[in-house]
Parts: structure tokens; sequence; C-alpha cells
């Protein structure tokens, strides 16, 4: 696509219930990141991956946050038994280089924000 | 964590004027980026400087690094409201195979 793509835009969802948050980063990209932002920081690395593999999560909060990239396009960061501190916004980014050394410009979708009641 | 600190945390100047900000870094890194967020958006590069490259140009900004203070600077001339927006450093480690880091931002406020 022309840019990084992420679904859903507003997802309102009630504590307990899981989700899952789509990234479509731009065709031929190697690297893909999570991050979260709250309102008025900057934001705060997830997880990343080159092609399919996950390189780092350290940044992933807790167990009930996984993420993946099974085929190196599209991914999946999946959130279990939300809670209210999971409410923020979750941006995607994409690199055409692989992540982790002399890292690229990233390109960024519009992100998905999470609300959690 | 961040490794990354702009400061000042807001900024606020007439239209015409140059904007400066700066960011402020802990451990070797490979190299700095520049991105700019208008609110509510996306994130957007602006500039990329090596750590060996002291000084880069792009249009209207203009960015210096000096890794002996670790710290870079992000120069804006002769401002636009249009420039109104958050600016973030960003910064990749050179201690191995690490992520780019963010930090939290200078909010520029552009008057016209």
């Amino acid at each position: 696509g022309a840019g990084v793509s992420q679904s859903p835009r507003y997802k309102v969802t009630k504590r307990g219930q899981d989700v899952a948050l789509r990234c479509d980063p731009i065709s031929g990209h190697v690297s893909l990141y999570w991050y979260r932002q709250a309102l008025g920081q900057g934001p705060e690395f997830l997880t990343y991956f080159n092609y399919e593999a996950q390189q780092d999560k350290s940044g992933l909060p807790n167990d009930r946050f996984s993420a993946e990239r099974p085929e190196g396009s599209i991914s999946t960061l999946t959130i279990q038994r939300t809670e209210q501190r999971d409410s923020a916004m979750y941006r995607c980014a994409s690199s055409l280089t692989s992540g982790g050394t002399h890292t690229g410009e990233l390109f960024f979708g519009e992100g998905s924000r999470l609300t959690v009641l | 964590s961040q490794q990354g600190e702009e400061d000042p945390q807001a900024l606020s100047i007439q239209e015409g004027e140059n904007a400066t900000m700066n960011c402020s870094y802990k451990t070797s890194i490979n190299n700095l980026q520049w991105y700019r967020q208008n609110s509510g958006r996306g994130l957007v590069h602006l500039i990329l400087i090596r750590s060996n490259e002291r000084e880069k140009h792009s249009g209207r900004l203009r960015v210096t690094l000096d890794t002996s203070k670790k710290s870079s600077s992000l120069l804006i001339t002769a401002s636009r409201a249009a420039d109104t927006a958050s600016y973030f450093c960003a910064t990749e480690t050179n201690s191995g195979n690490t992520p780019l880091v963010f930090g939290k931002g200078t909010r520029l406020s552009v008057i016209a």
C-alpha cells in the first residue's frame, strides 16, 4: 500500500476482553515496530520484527501482550484480558532496512486508539 | 525506558522567529533521528544524523550532533504557523540489536 495501515482506528472494549490490533506495513519493508503512546508523551517501544522474526519484545508490559508477523508482512498485536491501564494509542511503524543496527527512517501509521472501559 | 530527553518541554514563538529544540541522551548511539507529530496524527520523519556526522540541513531544518556531550539540537528557521507540532528525537544505541527509542518531545506553538 501507499503507507502503513492500521486497523481498527478506534476500539472500545470492556475490561477482560481480548483485542487484536492489525498493522499492514509498506510493501517490501523489512522491519516492523509496535509502539504505545500516551497523551502528551513520546512513543514507548513495545516490540519489533525483522521479516517474520521477533527481534526484541522487551517493551511488552506483561505476558498479556503478544505480537506476531507470521509471513513477514502484516502484524497483529494481541492484548488478552484487557485492563483499563491498557488504554492508549498503539502505533505501528515500518522501515525499509533491518531494525536494530543503523535503523533507517520509520514510517508510522495513524494508530489504533484503544479504550478499555 | 526513554533514552532521549527533549528540552524544552514546550516552546511558544512568533511566526518568523527561529525555534531551537534540544535532545540529550545517555548512551552511545549509531544514529539520532528527529520526528514531527501533528496533533493526534502519526509521526513523520524529518532528518537522520549519524554518529560520525556533526551537522545536517534539510530545507529550513538544521540538526547538530555533539557526541561528546551526548546531545543534539533541531533548529527550525523562519518558523510558520504550520510548524506547530510536537517534535521528538529518537536514538538507536550502538550496544547491539536495539530498537529506536523516542524521547518525550517538545511541543512547539508558532503564533501567527
